[in-house]
């Protein structure tokens, strides 16, 4: 049974349209997280979420939106694509205490033409 | 934002060789860990460190928390041609489970 699981794991779609990533994991954990990664493998957080509140937001353009519908969900849907958004999105997921391991999902891979 | 210093930024390995990377920070974190990245995977953890000083190994992998908390080496020894990936460095910061990631490691595989 796969942890931390999202979907779709491959999106290809046209500027300016609106698309969502869903994310789940079944590991019990109260904080979930959306990780971006760019061409170069750099990563970086995104959102952090704690018992469905939002706690780390790091600048990241209004376009983007998560949803967190209970603890163990946590969605992204981006409005307006741009051509830039072409990444890989990976959510992952981790127990409240700070220095908790953090599980990461396969990645969606994001291409925007 | 922050950022960890990474390096190498990539290595070739030949079968059997012991392998080191590390990174470095100009900030203090509380929790190193090391991650592995397979092409059309996500991260895996690998090492997780926890105090400054501490040794801590998985098989053959060897990971170090500097003394100063603002540094980790990871050693590989003895590499296989599974050991080809991307190993990446993350710091955690005492408040908060926000991870800060290095540039990331590329191992290849020697021609």
């Amino acid at each position: 049974d796969t942890a931390v699981s999202q979907t779709p794991k491959y999106l290809v779609t046209q500027m300016g349209n609106d698309k969502s990533i869903k994310c789940e994991q079944n590991l019990g954990h109260d904080t979930m997280y959306w990780y971006k990664q760019d061409s170069k493998k750099f990563l970086k957080i995104m959102f952090s979420y704690n018992n469905k509140e939002l706690i780390i937001n790091e600048t990241v353009p209004n376009r983007f939106s998560p949803k967190s519908p209970d603890k163990a969900h946590l969605n992204l849907h981006i409005n307006s694509l741009e051509l830039g958004d072409s990444a890989v999105y990976f959510c992952a997921s981790s127990r409240e205490r700070p220095g908790n391991t953090i599980y990461f999902g396969e990645g969606s891979w994001l291409t925007v033409v | 934002g922050q950022q960890l210093n990474q390096s190498p930024q990539s290595m070739f390995i030949q079968e059997g060789e012991d392998v080191s990377m590390n990174c470095t920070s100009s900030s203090i974190f509380n929790t190193w860990l090391w991650y592995k990245q397979d092409p059309g995977e996500g991260p895996v953890l690998l090492i997780a460190l926890y105090k400054a000083g501490e040794l801590t190994s998985n098989g053959r992998l060897t990971a170090q928390f500097g003394i100063t908390r603002k540094d980790s080496f990871l050693n590989i020894s003895a590499s296989i041609p599974s050991d080809v990936g991307i190993y990446f460095c993350a710091g955690q910061e005492a408040a908060g489970n926000k991870l800060t990631f290095g540039g990331g490691t590329r191992v290849l595989v020697k021609p």
